[in-house]
């Protein structure tokens, strides 16, 4: 079974420019998430898709970052501008059950430096 | 959710047994335990959940004391390649819910 797959792996940029990172999850896996970890720290949530529906955004900064999930299969995470503080790795995650505990499967990440 | 502690670090010697220690005082009745392994430059990575008693799969051991309010993930004989950070998670039996990460526990293996 193919895992999730991220896109582009590294990612350099200058502060102001924009960017975008693909995912592409598990197939047949109805949630999916975008986490964003800092050197140092646990993965912290930005989005949570539901099919192609937001169901958790309240820890992403929409002044700057947006997220998309059309047909809900691939996804769409860009940030614009981009700001000295938005350095980290950028991880995607899928999961298939609507109930229950369940587990989550991450993808390698997209690291982004901005410099 | 529940918030998790557990040490920022711990060494080992290859093949000796690691026990890491979280705990979760304020577990609700429908939390479970959940573990999740990561090494650099990868994604984390689920290793066993439980919710009380004790868990074995082919990679640790969970052990939850009947009040839950904390757990121990064991792994035995450790080698070189299970260095890495290990987080201990309390996730809702409710479905979908975000993974809420703390800093977890760097285990480094010598050889």
């Amino acid at each position: 079974e193919a895992g999730v797959a991220q896109s582009p792996r590294y990612k350099i940029i200058e502060k102001r420019q924009s960017v975008a990172f693909w995912c592409n999850p598990i197939s047949g896996h109805a949630t999916l998430y975008w986490y964003q970890q800092i050197l140092g720290q646990g993965p912290k949530l930005l989005i949570q898709f539901q099919n192609n529906g937001v169901v958790d955004d309240s820890q992403l900064p929409k002044d700057r970052f947006s997220a998309e999930r059309l047909k809900g299969v691939d996804s769409t995470l860009k940030i614009q501008p981009a700001k000295l503080e938005d350095s980290a790795v950028y991880l995607c995650a899928s999961s298939f059950r609507t109930s229950g505990t369940y587990e989550q499967y991450f993808g390698p990440g997209t690291r982004l430096t901005v410099t | 959710l529940a918030k998790t502690t557990q040490p920022i670090s711990m060494d080992s010697y290859e093949g000796q047994e690691v026990n890491i220690t979280c705990s979760h005082n304020n577990i609700a009745t429908n939390d479970y335990i959940t573990w999740y392994q990561q090494f650099p430059s990868q994604g984390p990575r689920f290793i066993i959940q439980g919710y009380k008693t004790k868990v074995t799969n082919e990679v640790a051991s969970l052990f939850i004391p009947a009040d839950r309010k904390s757990s121990t993930l064991s792994l035995p004989r450790v080698s070189l390649s299970d260095t890495a950070v290990y987080y201990c998670l309390v996730v809702p039996y409710s479905g979908n819910t975000p993974l809420v990460f703390g800093k977890g526990t760097r285990l480094s293996v010598i050889a």
